[in-house]
């Protein structure tokens, strides 16, 4: 069964502005992951943090987490019109598969 | 660099066909996953692979089924297609528990 649900499911900003989505997940996890797909390809992976982890970057990237919520956030700061794109969080339900959610919707606008 | 491969970026398939999807790593990955993607459901799990000739189904197997007889090679095979199983194929590979996906550049299967 799908873990993760992002919110919202699509997301309209201004080339520049933050974008923010968040994650729900149901069970006990070792990481929770972040993935790009840009239209009609693949997903690429953008950052994972860990169960123990509250929060972390990559660049433009701010990932937090929070276990006892089961909920995280993936922030992009200063969009850029590559960006558009569909965001995805995955958990591993402490098992091989990974799950995703139906994924975010975001929109750069220039 | 690391790459997965999808034998087709395109396929379109008549009904009551036996389609193959094939898919290659060339990381050595233990892992090796297939899912469908449709709008709005996000991506589901069919079957995944933890090592060679080992399979196990995922969260929509039915209509499906898989090979993986060597570590490098992941197929996926549509016994006889129907026009439900229309969708954006996805195969990815991993190493361990928990750890980052690699994925194909999907294929997209229409049915007609």
């Amino acid at each position: 069964s799908q873990q993760g649900e992002e919110d919202p499911q699509a997301l309209s900003i201004q080339e520049g502005e933050n974008a923010t989505m968040n994650c729900s997940y149901k069970t006990s996890i070792n990481n929770l992951q972040w993935y790009r797909q840009n239209s009609g390809r693949g997903l690429v992976h953008l950052i994972l943090i860990r169960s123990n982890e509250r929060e972390k970057h990559s660049g433009r990237l701010r990932v937090t987490l929070d276990t006892s919520k089961k909920s995280s956030s993936l922030l992009i700061t200063a969009s850029r019109a590559a960006d558009t794109a569909s965001y995805f969080c995955a958990t591993d339900d402490n098992d091989y598969k990974l799950s995703f959610g139906a994924g975010t919707t975001v929109t750069v606008r220039a | 660099d690391v790459k997965v491969t999808q034998s087709s970026r395109y396929l379109v398939k008549r009904t009551g066909e036996k389609v193959f999807l094939e898919c290659v790593q060339d990381m050595d990955h233990e892992n090796m996953f297939w899912y469908r993607q449709d709008p709005g459901l996000g991506l589901r799990l069919i079957y995944f692979s933890y090592d060679v000739k080992m399979k196990e189904k995922g969260d929509i197997p039915e209509g499906y089924s898989v090979s993986r007889e060597k570590k490098e090679r992941f197929s996926l095979i549509l016994e006889s297609a129907s026009t439900n199983q229309t969708s954006m194929y996805l195969c990815a590979s991993s190493v361990g528990v928990g750890r980052v996906a690699f994925f194909g550049q999907g294929t997209r299967l229409t049915v007609v």
